[in-house]
């Protein structure tokens, strides 16, 4: 069964106390990953797509990262703003029209 | 302004009333999506759309009604509301098919009483 598990559920940071997220997954032929920010009350905003194996993409403080089972999402010296829900998600099928999500990673970035 | 925008961004509703939820895109996007997200089960997709007048389901379409006559409109409507579809639904869309992200409208928070 295809499924896409991140951890933690939650974490608590402060600020500037670098960290790593985990998205999990188990599909038969990966066609991509999606890094998604959600924050409260909003739809969730894109951050990366990584595709292969190996590959890393960045944006400020943030490094997606991705190896055959799994993608990290790392914060380097997070602030409050990052403050917000991580989503990943992953097409299970080839017009890549079905995502199956995970359930995200709330991350708390304190001063 | 360019994007997603979705109406009404919030609604109360009662069972058993037919409740319409629209989402507008100017991208020009061939895909649409509606997807619903409820607390334990992170987002689900309902239907989708590849181009106007075709439609298809998603991992959970029942109680739901889709149509898109034009390519920028994908409304979504619930044609008997029941409380289990109190939710949130995001309208998503991208540009044609392939492994290419998608992008969400700002959600509507739907209450049904």
């Amino acid at each position: 069964e295809d499924q896409v598990t991140q951890s933690p559920e939650a974490l608590r940071l402060q600020e500037g106390e670098s960290s790593s997220l985990n998205c999990s997954y188990t599909v038969s032929g990966l066609r991509g990953l999606f890094w998604y920010r959600q924050d409260p009350g909003k739809g969730p905003e894109f951050l990366f797509t990584l595709y292969s194996a190996g590959e890393e993409k960045e944006k400020e403080r943030l490094k997606a990262t991705l190896t055959k089972k799994e993608s990290f999402l790392h914060i380097t010296a997070p602030k409050p703003e990052d403050s917000a829900t991580y989503l990943c998600a992953v097409p299970i099928n080839q017009a890549g029209t079905a995502l199956i999500f995970g359930k995200g990673t709330t991350l708390s970035v304190s001063s | 302004d360019a994007g997603i925008t979705q109406s009404p961004r919030y609604k109360i509703t009662e069972t058993g009333r037919q409740v319409t939820l629209m989402c507008h895109q100017t991208w020009s996007h061939s895909y649409m999506f509606w997807y619903r997200q409820d607390l334990g089960h992170g987002l689900r997709l309902i239907y989708y759309s590849a181009a106007a007048d075709i439609t298809d389901k998603g991992e959970v379409p029942d109680g739901y009604v889709v149509s898109r006559s034009k390519t920028e409109n994908f409304p979504l409507t619930l044609e008997s509301a029941t409380r289990s579809q109190t939710s949130v639904y995001f309208c998503a869309s991208k540009t044609g098919s392939g492994y290419n992200e998608q992008f969400f409208g700002p959600g509507t928070r739907l209450t049904v009483l």
